[in-house]
């Protein structure tokens, strides 16, 4: 089965700082990678989708890449802001098996101002 | 935008009532999804729907069912509600193959 780990649990940085965060995959058979944020209580609000052919996609300060081959991905963000303090998850949809999302363990993130 | 609502945010039930969560998905995607997320335990799948009337279980299904009579509407069913299903709700719906998820805002269910 599809295990997906994400480090750090955490995180803290000051405010302006670029940062990344990792995750990682044991099955490369994959559709697409999507990176999700969450606020505290909140939904997941979907930031970025790479799908298996692409090694990369940008959104405003967020890059995200995608490196299937050693089962890797990162979000990268850039001059962060206090406004990016919240749970970042990423998840990949398998090619086999049943119709789901393998989720990784989440990244709390704090940008201190 | 997809939009994914889910009727409440917040609901507190009593132990052994039957609780109805609402799910609804515009933009006529094929597969609906219930999560559950916990703190420590993360979003653990307990029923998926690839078309109307069609269901799958998903990793935790006990306790609960579900209801897809419309391909917009996918509903999760607390047969008898007990305290271990204070949880957070999350309905998501996608396209078949390559396509992201979209989630909606969660429902925070407390059992008493």
């Amino acid at each position: 089965k599809q295990e997906v780990t994400q480090i750090p649990a955490a995180l803290s940085v000051p405010e302006g700082e670029n940062l990344v965060l990792n995750c990682s995959f044991t099955d490369s058979a994959i559709y697409n990678l999507q990176w999700f944020r969450q606020d505290p209580g909140k939904g997941l609000t979907s930031l970025l989708l790479i799908q298996s052919s692409q090694r990369e996609q940008t959104s405003g300060r967020l890059n995200a890449s995608l490196d299937k081959s050693s089962g890797r991905s990162t979000l990268y963000i850039a001059a962060s802001q206090p406004g990016d303090s919240a749970t970042y998850l990423c998840a990949n949809r398998a090619q086999t098996g049943a119709n789901n999302l393998f989720f990784g363990t989440g990244t709390r993130l704090t940008v201190i101002p | 935008d997809v939009k994914v609502t889910q009727s409440s945010r917040y609901l507190v039930k009593r132990t052994g009532e039957k609780v109805f969560l609402e799910c609804v998905q515009d933009m006529d995607h094929e597969n609906m999804f219930w999560y559950r997320q916990d703190p420590g335990l993360g979003l653990r799948l307990i029923y998926f729907s690839y078309d109307v009337k069609m269901k799958e279980k998903g990793d935790i299904p006990e306790g609960y069912s579900v209801s897809r009579e419309k391909k917009e509407r996918f509903s999760l069913i607390l047969e008898s509600a007990s305290t271990n299903q204070t949880s957070m709700y999350l309905c998501a719906s996608s396209l078949s193959g390559a396509y992201g998820y979209t989630f909606g805002s969660g429902t925070r269910l407390t059992v008493v």
